[in-house]
């Protein structure tokens, strides 16, 4: 599609559920990329993507959190045994391209993680 | 550690009124510095700048870099209430595999 869909807009869990939130990226963009904005602060980086290969994973806490892209599949950003402090929007945002030439980053609309 | 710094954090102006927005940055190996427009949803591309001193426009909008004091800023003319939004601005860094590194955010309100 010519826009980054996220899905779900919302997701509330109970703590120490799992969460699974889905991004599929522009048609035809190689990257994407994962950032977490807790409480309407910075967005701050997670986790890349390089078609089904990770880029990037410097910014993923590894021991709940995880994520894909697999071929013909959306992204996605799994995580177990969600806290409180993981109660943020997610936003997936996809590129042509990721190093060697300038890109902007197209973003999506994010999910909303609620962790009550 | 690489930081962006945003100023002013909110800014509220009247129609018409003239505003510039600020980001100044720390970042190892720099490549390029990108401004968002976010309003309620996905944050909209607005310039991506990656040399000094060439101002980017777009109508109402410009902004420009400065790599030697390391910031830049964002102008928007003749402001109008659909300018209403938070302005983001973020940098990659040379080696950072594409990832960005995003400051907290200016939040603009524009009053009729």
């Amino acid at each position: 599609g010519e826009e980054v869909a996220q899905t779900p807009k919302h997701l509330v869990r109970g703590e120490g559920q799992k969460a699974k939130l889905y991004c599929a990226p522009i048609k035809g963009h190689s990257y994407v990329f994962w950032y977490q904005q807790v409480l309407k602060n910075e967005f701050k980086f997670l986790i890349s993507f390089q078609n089904e290969n990770v880029f990037d994973e410097t910014g993923m806490p590894k021991e709940r959190f995880s994520a894909k892209c697999l071929p013909n599949s959306p992204c996605s950003l799994e995580i177990q045994a969600t806290k409180l402090e993981d109660s943020a929007v997610y936003f997936c945002a996809s590129s042509p391209t990721g190093q060697g030439t300038y890109n902007e980053q197209f973003f999506g609309p994010g999910t909303r993680l609620t962790v009550l | 550690e690489d930081k962006v710094v945003q100023s002013p954090l909110s800014l509220v102006v009247h129609e018409g009124d003239t505003v510039t927005l600020n980001c100044s940055y720390e970042v190892t190996n720099f490549r390029s510095l990108l401004w968002y427009k976010q309003e309620k949803k996905a944050p909209t591309f607005l310039f991506m700048l990656t040399s000094s001193g060439i101002e980017k426009k777009s109508g109402r909008l410009s902004s420009i870099l400065d790599k030697k004091e390391l910031f830049s800023i964002l102008n928007i003319t003749a402001t109008q209430t659909g300018d209403s939004a938070v302005y983001l601005c973020a940098v990659e860094a040379r080696g950072s595999q594409g990832n960005l590194i995003f400051g907290k955010g200016t939040k603009l309100s524009v009053k009729p």
